[in-house]
This record gives C-alpha cells, structure tokens and sequence, in this order.
C-alpha cells in the first residue's frame, strides 16, 4: 500500500460529460500529480500542485482542470468528456525525497 | 526536450534466465532517474532511485546502474512473479515531475 488514495476506483460516464477524481496523498506529501496511463501513449503528466499551488503542467486538455485543496487532497475535473479521454488516471505524491508514489488509478471509460 | 526511452518494448524469459532491461535518457541537470514496477490495472509501485552515475541500487533479484546517459535494470534468477511491466522515469533541472519511458514487459514462463 502505497498510502495514496484514489476515488472511485472505475467510472463510466457518456460523452459531453464531466466527471471529478478524488487523490489524497501520503500523510505529510506537499506535491501531488496527476497523470494518464493510455494504452499507446505510456504514462502522460497533466500537472502538478504543490501545498495548494500550481507547480507544473504537462500535456493537460483545456477541457480538464486540478485543484488542491488545504487539507492536501487534489481532484481532477475532467469535462467535454470524448470517447479518447478513456484510460486509467493516477495521482502521485511526493515529500521531501524525490520519489513520488502512486496511488491504485481511475479507470475512466467514456461511453 | 526531456525524453526517456525504454528497450525493448517486451521481454520474454523461462525461470532462471537472467537478463537486462535498458532506459535511455535526455535530461537536463537529472535529478534522479527512477524504476517503478507495474502490475496490469495498478499504479506503478517505486523500486529505485539513482542520482549519480555509477551509482548501483539492489532489491531481490533486481539491480539498477546509472551512467551518464542510460540505466539497465538486471534481472538475476528471474521467476515468474516477477512478470509485469517495468517503467524507468527521470526528473530534470527544468521541471519537477517525473517523465515516462513507455516500459518494458516483462514475462517469465516456469
């Protein structure tokens, strides 16, 4: 058990939809990512919060948005849902040390 | 721009059969290169870090070399739970996430 916790565990949604991913990191984490896990495409970073801020961004749609709220925990909003948004989403967190930890997924599937 | 490439794409090996796995890396100013093991429908799980080249990392039947410019990941003995699919990253000075090689799968058959 890595200590990062994601909700729900599957989703399944219609196009033109919105959906919101829970992630909360390992006790202590200040820095959460997310990323998406396709299978052509490998693992793919979408962003970064660091105690509350925007740190960085990947490859994020304009459709998708993060927050991370004062208590640690982040979510993913995803909307405009499209049939290629389907694959698994992972939260990662990270301390001090440079390894980040990753969460079990969101299996998103878009219907 | 920061790339990380794995080779090859998929490894088939029986019970005993030792072997490497190779990660090529163009990264500004590496702050560390990392492997994580995956499981099919799980989030990948940290193995190693390495941060200097020559620097070496051992768990089980797992070791990870760092040089300047690739990280093998050796498999010694390999048994078939050792089946799934490993992933190598690396942070550069830019940015501060991980970037992704795209993994090798790894299959060993008793």
């Amino acid at each position: 058990d890595s200590g990062v916790t994601q909700t729900p565990k599957h989703l399944i949604t219609a196009t033109g939809q919105r959906v919101t991913l829970r992630c909360s990191p390992r006790s202590g984490d200040l820095s959460v990512y997310w990323y998406q896990q396709s299978l052509d495409q490998g693992l793919q970073f979408l962003i970064q919060y660091y105690n509350g801020e925007e740190r960085a961004k990947g490859n994020i749609l304009e459709r998708f948005s993060a927050q991370q709220f004062p208590d640690l925990h982040s979510e993913l909003n995803l909307s405009s849902l499209e049939l290629g948004d389907s694959a698994l989403y992972f939260c990662a967190s990270s301390g001090d040390s440079s390894e980040a930890f990753f969460g079990q997924g969101t299996r998103l599937t878009v219907v | 721009e920061d790339q990380v490439t794995q080779s090859p794409e998929a490894l088939r090996l029986q019970e005993g059969e030792s072997s490497s796995l190779n990660c090529s890396y163009t990264v500004s100013g590496l702050r560390g290169l990392f492997w994580y093991r995956q499981d099919p429908g799980k989030g990948p799980e940290f193995l190693f870090t390495l941060y200097s080249a020559g620097e070496e990392k051992e768990k089980e039947r797992l070791k990870a070399t760092l040089t300047k410019k690739e990280s093998f990941l050796h498999i010694t003995a390999p048994k078939p739970e050792d089946s799934a699919t490993y992933l190598c990253a690396a942070r550069g000075q830019a940015g501060t996430a991980l970037i992704f090689g795209k993994g090798t799968t790894l299959s060993v058959s008793s």
